[in-house]
């Protein structure tokens, strides 16, 4: 089956610094990826949709500047969380799905996670 | 807006049939999927059904779908121990690539 691969799956970082996360899709061409926020023991929540080669769209509430999204090739996409903070803690997971999308019977697959503790 | 509801918890002997039900209120979607997660992981896509069909079987997984409730089911034969996990409807969004996400059953198998 298709496969997602994220990294890192776990990061303990200072307040202030900015994290960077990957996210590539191994045996497929993923024209659009997620990013999503978990908080313990609740559901997924949406943060962006990145579309390979343009900018990304973000869910009301989330701050870009924030979270920079860049999804430069058909394969990766990367989250940036910017000058971490403890609140910014938490598991990030993205997903990808390949052409032409969950509109043509493309589902989503989603990697491993990152769990994100800033101290 | 679009809302998806799950129980948050099943407990089930080991060897028995699990059911877990899921209610949405979109009725344009035209996929809705069961994932599992495990404890620190990503989410896994165990199967997905397409809204004009009624039941779809895969080895131990069946999904059921009552498109005019609203109301999805994965039910699960045989169950094992290795099944428990947190387990998430999604609903996919009309003419979108997004997905929304029920809030999740937590299942325990007990032997």
């Amino acid at each position: 089956g298709a496969v997602v691969s994220q990294h890192p799956s776990r990061v303990i970082c200072k307040s202030g610094t900015s994290v960077k996360i990957e996210c590539r899709s191994l045996d497929f061409q993923a024209t659009t990826m997620f990013w999503y926020r978990q908080f313990p023991k609740q559901s997924l929540m949406l943060m962006a949709t990145s579309n390979e080669g343009s900018k990304a769209t973000y869910e009301q509430g989330v701050e870009k500047d924030k979270f920079l999204i860049n999804h430069a090739s058909l394969t990766l996409s990367t989250l940036t969380v910017t000058s971490a903070h403890p609140e910014d803690s938490s598991f990030y997971i993205c997903s990808a799905a390949g052409f032409p999308g969950l509109r043509s019977n493309q589902p989503q697959h989603f990697g491993d996670g990152t769990r994100l503790s800033i101290l | 807006g679009e809302d998806v509801e799950q129980s948050l918890f099943l407990s089930v002997r080991e060897g028995d049939s699990s059911v877990i039900n899921c209610t949405y209120t979109d009725s344009s979607s035209t996929y809705l999927y069961w994932y599992k997660q495990e404890p620190g992981a990503g989410l896994q896509l165990l199967t997905y059904i397409f809204s004009n069909m009624d039941m779809k079987q895969d080895q131990r997984l069946t999904v059921l779908l009552n498109k005019k409730d609203k109301h999805l089911s994965l039910r699960i034969a045989d169950t094992q121990t290795g099944d428990s996990a947190i387990y998430f409807c999604a609903e996919s969004i009309y003419n979108t690539d997004k997905l929304i996400f029920g809030t999740g059953t937590r299942l325990q198998v007990f032997p």
